[in-house]
């Protein structure tokens, strides 16, 4: 089983649409997740962080975590053309480290 | 902008030369940590420097080494380029000992071509 698994997509939305990405990561020790936004040819950007369960709300994003099932969301409310790109989930390995673990990305198409 | 900056932002070697990659962190940021992303994948956590020394490592080989400056900047070197080391490297900063923890912020990236 993979440290950080997501669906790599397409997903394919129609603009003003909810986004739905999905996330699952193995280690149960994990206390904190993150959800980066990368752009084609470009650098991932931090949007989301979460570290209880329950949702965090910021703007048009909702990140929602589970621990007990080692699950977390990301929700884009008011899907713009904007928001098209791979969103990256990360997870940081534990340990004094601060190794960040991610997944493959799912890329997200808004269609307008 | 996070504030990180990275140079250069494309590099062209050839297979068995060395590479030199230079990241400055983001103001306040005593952390800097380094991920090789290949095409269609997401970033691999290569190492991480905290106060000058090496403080965690990923499954890289002894030709990827790196160095952290008393200013906190850092560099990358990959000596001996194989073909698989083009890639987008990323260089991230946080601050260890912030309450919000492990919060990693990237720079723009150095397109790294091995031909």
């Amino acid at each position: 089983q993979k440290e950080v698994e997501q669906n790599s997509g397409p997903l394919s939305v129609p603009e003003g649409a909810i986004a739905s990405l999905n996330c699952t990561y193995s280690d149960r020790g994990s206390q904190s997740f993150f959800w980066y936004r990368q752009y084609s040819g470009k650098s991932p950007e931090l949007i989301m962080s979460i570290y209880s369960n329950g949702d965090k709300e910021d703007g048009r994003f909702t990140a929602q975590l589970n621990k007990a099932s080692q699950y977390v969301s990301l929700l884009i409310r008011d899907s713009q053309p904007s928001d098209s790109a791979t969103y990256l989930c990360a997870v940081p390995q534990g340990g004094a480290t601060n190794k960040l673990i991610f997944g493959t990305g799912t890329l997200l198409a808004v269609q307008p | 902008e996070t504030g990180v900056t990275q140079s250069p932002t494309h590099l062209i070697k050839t297979r068995g030369q060395q590479v030199t990659l230079r990241c400055s962190s983001q103001s306040g940021h005593n952390t800097v940590s380094w991920y090789q992303q290949a095409l269609g994948q997401g970033p691999q956590f290569i190492f991480q420097y905290y106060r000058e020394e090496e403080n965690g490592r990923g499954n890289f080989p002894p030709r990827f080494s790196g160095l952290q400056f008393p200013n906190y900047s850092s560099e990358l070197n990959v000596n001996a380029l194989e073909l698989d080391d083009s890639a987008l490297y990323l260089c991230a900063s946080n601050r260890i000992g912030d309450r919000v923890y492990n919060e990693q912020f990237f720079g723009p990236g150095t397109r790294l071509t091995v031909l």
